[in-house]
C-alpha cells in the first residue's frame, strides 16, 4: 500500500460547483497533515494545515479523520482559477518535517 | 522578498554526463530540501540539509546521486552518469527551521537524452 494515496482525476465541474477530494495514507501516528496546490508547470505550495479535526478557509474545508486515515478537501463555489492539482501530504516526524506526497488530484474548472 | 531560486530552469542532458542543479533557499532558512517529481506523480523526498550537514539523505536513490550545502546556504544536487530515468523535475525547498513551513523553488527540469 503507498503511504500516502489519492484519486488522480481529472474532476470536471463547472464553475460554482462544490467538488471534494479524498486522500488515505497509512501512517497511523501521523499527526498533522497538509493540502498543497500545484500549478501546471509550477511549485507545489501550501494551501492549508490540518492539525486537529479539520480546518476552513474560505471557501475551503479540509477535514481529518483519524479513525479511518482519511484527509478530505472540499472547495465550494468553485473558480476557474481553482484549476490545478491538489496534493495530499503526510509529513513523517522524526525531528523535521519529512513530507510524503499523495500523486495528486487534478482539477479542471469549466464555464 | 525573494523565494527559493533554482538554477538552471532547464537542463537537457546526454546519458552518461554529469549534471550541477542549484538551490538558493531563502535568506536565513536553515533546513532545505530536496525532492524529486516525476511526470504524472507526487514530490519524492531526496535529501534534507540542517545547516551545513545532510541531516536525512535516505531518498537519494543510489550513489550517482549527492548533494552538498557547504556554507549553509546555497545547495547543489549532483547526479553523476546520467540516466533516462533521471528525467524529472528536481525541486528544491527550504524552511526557517526543521518544522516549519517548507517554500519551494520553481524547479529545474531535467531531461536525460
Amino acid at each position: 500500500r503507498k503511504e500516502v494515496e489519492q484519486d488522480p482525476g481529472p474532476f470536471n465541474v463547472p464553475e460554482g460547483a462544490t467538488v471534494a477530494f479524498n486522500c488515505t495514507y497509512s501512517n497511523s501516528a501521523s499527526q498533522s497533515f497538509f493540502w498543497y496546490r500545484q500549478d501546471c508547470r509550477k511549485e507545489p505550495k501550501l494551501l492549508m494545515s490540518v492539525y486537529s479535526s479539520g480546518n476552513e478557509d474560505g471557501r475551503f474545508t479540509a477535514q481529518l479523520n483519524r479513525a479511518s486515515q482519511y484527509i478530505s478537501l472540499l472547495i465550494r463555489d468553485s473558480k476557474l482559477s481553482d484549476s490545478a492539482t491538489y496534493l495530499c501530504v503526510v509529513p513523517l516526524s522524526g525531528g523535521y518535517n519529512k513530507l510524503i506526497f499523495g500523486a495528486g488530484t487534478r482539477l479542471a474548472v469549466h464555464p | 522578498g525573494a523565494g527559493v531560486s533554482q538554477t538552471p530552469s532547464n537542463k537537457v542532458t546526454e546519458k552518461g554526463k554529469y549534471v550541477e542543479l542549484r538551490c538558493d533557499p531563502i535568506s536565513g532558512h536553515t533546513a532545505l530540501y530536496w525532492y524529486r517529481q516525476s511526470l504524472g506523480q507526487g514530490p519524492e523526498f531526496l535529501i534534507y540539509f540542517q545547516g551545513t550537514g545532510a541531516a536525512d539523505d535516505s531518498g537519494l536513490p543510489n550513489d550517482r546521486f549527492f548533494a552538498v550545502r557547504p556554507e549553509g546556504s546555497v545547495s547543489t544536487l549532483k547526479i553523476q552518469r546520467t540516466e533516462r530515468g533521471d528525467s524529472a523535475v528536481y525541486l528544491c525547498a527550504s524552511s526557517l527551521d526543521r518544522s516549519d513551513e517548507q517554500f519551494f523553488g520553481p524547479g529545474t527540469r531535467l531531461t536525460v537524452l
